[in-house]
């Protein structure tokens, strides 16, 4: 089966750093995203990791380690606006992409 | 470039009426997504075009589901009879290649009473 397991839902300070953990274990893997949503809007999407390391972004950096099964987005100097979910998906194959269940962000003043 | 669309945003119905969805995707791309998110849940895949042929449905539900895509340009989601436990957002995301990131719509929330 296909897992993927990332916390529900974190809190954090304006200004500061945070760091979303998701941990997977699928049938195959092609890469892992990370797309942010909005409450009633579409996934945007954020990074896409498919060799080992850490990529940065401006203010998103995402890391992934294969053979851990593991990955976190870590984003930097936090603003209101980041409140957000925040959704792992693997790419388990060419055509499809299983979604964790997203870490609901709140960002406090 | 417009980005995926998707009509209508929000649908209330009743109980074993008809429901069609509709996804208008990036223009020339071939491939086209239908994804659900059920309250609570993980969004799961439905199924997967490249351009009018059906190239994976093994995510959808069950055969109240029909999906469509005529001339490999808009697609339909169609739900019939609708029940109480198809409620949710239904996102259509299209890429431009098998494997790239996809670009996602709004959603459509159907809710069944």
């Amino acid at each position: 089966g296909q897992n993927i397991d990332q916390p529900t839902e974190m809190t954090a300070t304006e200004g500061a750093i945070v760091q979303i953990n998701c941990t997977y274990q699928t049938s195959g893997f092609n890469g892992l995203f990370w797309y942010q949503q909005h409450a009633g809007e579409a996934p945007t999407f954020l990074s896409y990791n498919v060799l080992d390391g850490l990529e940065e972004k401006g203010r998103f950096s995402s890391f992934l380690s294969r053979s851990k099964g593991y990955s976190y987005l870590l984003l930097k100097e936090l603003q209101m606006k980041d409140s957000a979910s925040y959704l792992c998906a693997v790419s388990i194959r060419d055509d499809k992409i299983i979604f964790g269940k997203g870490t609901r962000l709140h960002i406090l003043p | 470039e417009a980005g995926v669309t998707q009509f209508p945003s929000h649908s209330v119905i009743e109980k074993g009426q008809t429901v069609t969805l509709r996804c208008d995707p990036i223009s020339g791309h071939d491939n086209l997504y239908w994804y659900r998110r059920v309250m609570g849940k993980e969004i799961k895949f439905l199924l997967h075009f490249v351009k009018e042929s059906k190239q994976d449905e093994s995510g959808m539900p069950n055969n109240r589901f029909l999906a469509e895509r005529t001339g490999g340009t808009y697609s339909t989601l169609k739900v019939q009879p609708a029940e109480l436990e198809d409620s949710g957002v239904y996102f259509c995301a299209s890429s431009h290649r098998t494997g790239g990131g996809y670009t996602f719509g709004s959603g459509t929330r159907l809710t069944v009473v």
